[in-house]
């Protein structure tokens, strides 16, 4: 079965910095992966989602992935951060009819 | 369009009690799911449905029952709620390909005292 793997657990930044999140995941098949994001006090929204082609994603709110096959990995990316991008980022993959979450990174952004 | 809709939003129950949540989709989607959050540990599938009248087990099943008796309704139930059962419920429903991505409802934050 698909695991999905995320190692930042909490990130801090500053304003106008770059944002790399990473995601790796275990199974080396077809692939489709997902990021959600979740604002405080609020549910899960999708971001973007890689099924197929293209390995750079571009999802919402200048959010972008690149699906990296040979290393697993389908990290977040953001050229320059908002205080409004503060929340919480879950990396997910499909297996067995189940779209299974990583444990999540926590963001903040210093204004 | 309501899209996915739980209730109750909060609710403080003593141990032992029993409870209903109800999770509501008006988006046709086949299957739906029962996750819960907690701190540090991600989104943990409890249960999940990938029809009407269908069930199956997700990660962390026990102390949980559900029932899909019609496409848009999921109910999670715990018939007697412990303490470690305290967390933030979500549900979720998708039409099941992998392609589909999942549509969460607001939550349901449960205390056990």
């Amino acid at each position: 079965a698909q695991s999905v793997s995320q190692h930042n657990h909490h990130v801090i930044l500053s304003e106008a910095a770059s944002l790399e999140l990473g995601c790796n995941y275990s199974y080396g098949g077809t692939v489709n992966l997902f990021w959600y994001v979740q604002y405080p006090g609020q549910h899960l929204q999708l971001l973007l989602k890689y099924f197929s082609g293209d390995p750079l994603v571009k999802g919402i709110k200048g959010f972008e992935a690149e699906f990296i096959k040979s290393k697993f990995s389908f990290n977040l990316r953001k050229p320059s951060v908002q205080w409004s991008d503060t929340a919480e980022y879950f990396c997910a993959a499909p297996s067995n009819e189940k779209l299974t979450f990583g444990t999540g990174t926590r963001l903040t952004i210093i204004p | 369009n309501a899209g996915v809709t739980q209730t109750p939003k909060f609710r403080v129950l003593k141990t032992g009690q029993s409870m209903t949540l109800l999770c509501a989709q008006d988006m046709n989607h086949e299957y739906m799911y029962w996750y819960r959050q907690d701190p540090g540990m991600g989104l943990r599938l409890i249960h999940y449905s990938v029809g009407e009248g269908t069930t199956a087990k997700g990660e962390v099943p026990d102390g949980y029952n559900v029932s899909r008796l019609k496409k848009q309704n999921f109910l999670l139930g715990l018939e007697s709620a412990a303490p470690s059962q305290t967390s933030v419920y979500f549900c979720a429903s998708s039409y099941g390909d992998n392609n589909s991505p999942l549509h969460f409802g607001n939550g349901t934050r449960l205390t056990v005292t």
